[in-house]
């Protein structure tokens, strides 16, 4: 079955800092890859996405390149701001049209 | 367009009670679907609806669940004998199928706190 597989939280950064947020996947076939984002206290907002190989998602500053060699799909932001401080989840969808998405990233940004 | 809308936001609920939660999705979107999310984890899949047929459940939609979306719009998830176990963020999230791996819109949830 599909799964991904994020890298553990909480990634604590000062503002400014660069980021990377590591998301590998398993799936059959070519599914589409998302990264969502969750603040607290509300629902997931979707960040960007990416639909085929070699795309490049970006949205706010965030971008993430869907590589299919490596079957990653890492999110990546040059400088960090407090307000980036959330819950960072990455998600699949094949053809069964039911999303998988990874357990998320704690992100904490300093002033 | 409001985006996605949950009600009621939050419930607190006593071991054996029945619960009922609200979703109401974006209004031209065809698919609705329901997710559980605890503390700590991703949302999980529960089902979901296309139009008013409910296409698919996960195991993890015990009989005590049931889901309706009589009309093709609006939808509610029902637990039957909550149990402390059902504790949990509730999401709901639609999506208009244009192509085979749309973009799905959520709502805020409704957290369910069983005691």
């Amino acid at each position: 079955g599909n799964s991904v597989t994020q890298m553990e939280g909480p990634v604590t950064l000062s503002e400014e800092a660069f980021l990377t947020i590591n998301c590998t996947y398993t799936a059959t076939g070519y599914p589409s890859l998302f990264w969502y984002v969750q603040y607290p206290g509300e629902g997931l907002q979707l960040l960007l996405k990416a639909t085929k190989a070699d795309d490049k998602g970006s949205n706010k500053g965030f971008e993430a390149t869907y590589r299919k060699e490596t079957t990653s799909f890492h999110l990546e932001k040059g400088s960090v701001q407090v307000s980036d401080s959330a819950v960072y989840f990455c998600a699949l969808i094949g053809g069964s049209y039911i999303p998988t998405f990874g357990r998320g990233t704690s992100l904490i940004v300093h002033p | 367009d409001t985006g996605v809308s949950q009600n009621p936001r939050h419930k607190i609920t006593k071991r054996g009670q029945n619960v009922t939660f609200r979703c109401d999705p974006i209004s031209e979107h065809n698919r609705l679907y329901w997710y559980r999310q605890t503390l700590g984890q991703g949302p999980e899949f529960l089902t979901y609806f296309q139009n008013e047929a409910q296409l698919e459940k996960s195991r993890l939609l015990s009989d005590r669940f049931s889901a309706e979306r009589p009309k093709g719009s609006f939808s509610t998830l029902e637990i039957q004998r909550t149990e402390q176990g059902d504790s949990a963020m509730y999401l709901c999230a639609s999506s208009l199928t244009v192509q085979i791996q749309e973009t799905q819109y959520f709502g805020p949830g409704t957290r369910l706190l069983v005691l």
